[in-house]
């Protein structure tokens, strides 16, 4: 029962590019929504978060856009750095936390 | 301020054995989950802990079970091992009032043969 999906498992895309990650959900009762990002030999590090009663909450270089009627939400980053190449993962709660596959992101100098 | 840690980092069993997990939780935090992640997979959510009490648990068996401490540590105990519980075994620990934001530990890798 996959309840949060990220079809996309690897992104690469060129420094100074926006990289968009998505994720798709099909649980209407998710009320908060969250990216982590994780590197090799450590636990995922929480990027950004929005609530259900958003649509876009914005932190530096990262975006999160909630489209609540396609359950889908996106991540943007801009400018991608070097730096940004890690494994993304999508997570939705309504009270314990669901995550997605992961989407390995990969950002060329 | 000290983030979550885990111990051990590494852990090699026999199947049908038991095993307990370790983790600390970042000061200040009193909530602490426990997440299962197999290869290829996002971490799937074992049972959450706060104020010493089970406070949600996901789809896994009795003999997952879990312990959290006055000083908000906690275990997470693995009866009856078996090969398809080889994986890394997160802790996150969380406040009260930020509790979706949740603050994850490098985990412990279990193999099961």
């Amino acid at each position: 029962d996959q309840q949060v999906k990220q079809n996309s498992p690897s992104l690469s895309v060129q420094e100074g590019r926006i990289s968009i990650l998505n994720c798709d959900y099909t649980n209407s009762m998710f009320d908060y929504f969250l990216w982590y990002k994780k590197y090799p030999a450590e636990g995922p590090t929480f990027l950004i978060s929005i609530s259900s009663i958003k649509d876009k909450n914005e932190d530096g270089r990262f975006t999160v856009f909630l489209n609540k009627s396609a359950k889908h939400l996106s991540l943007h980053i801009v400018p991608s750095q070097p730096g940004d190449s890690a494994v993304y993962f999508c997570a939705a709660s309504q009270g314990d936390m669901r995550f997605g596959a992961g989407t390995r992101l990969t950002v060329k100098p | 301020e000290t983030g979550v840690t885990q111990s051990p980092t590494h852990l090699i069993k026999t199947r049908g054995q038991q095993v307990t997990l370790r983790c600390s939780s970042q000061s200040g935090h009193n909530t602490v989950s426990w997440y299962q992640q197999a290869l290829g997979q996002g971490p799937q959510f074992i049972f959450q802990y706060y104020r010493e009490e089970e406070n949600g648990r996901g789809n896994f068996p009795p003999r997952f079970s879990g312990l959290q401490f006055p000083n908000y540590s906690s275990e997470l105990n693995v009866n009856a091992l078996e090969l398809d519980d080889s994986a890394l075994y997160l802790c996150a620990s969380s406040s009260s009032d930020r509790a979706y934001e949740q603050y994850f530990g490098p985990g412990t890798r279990l193999t099961v043969t």
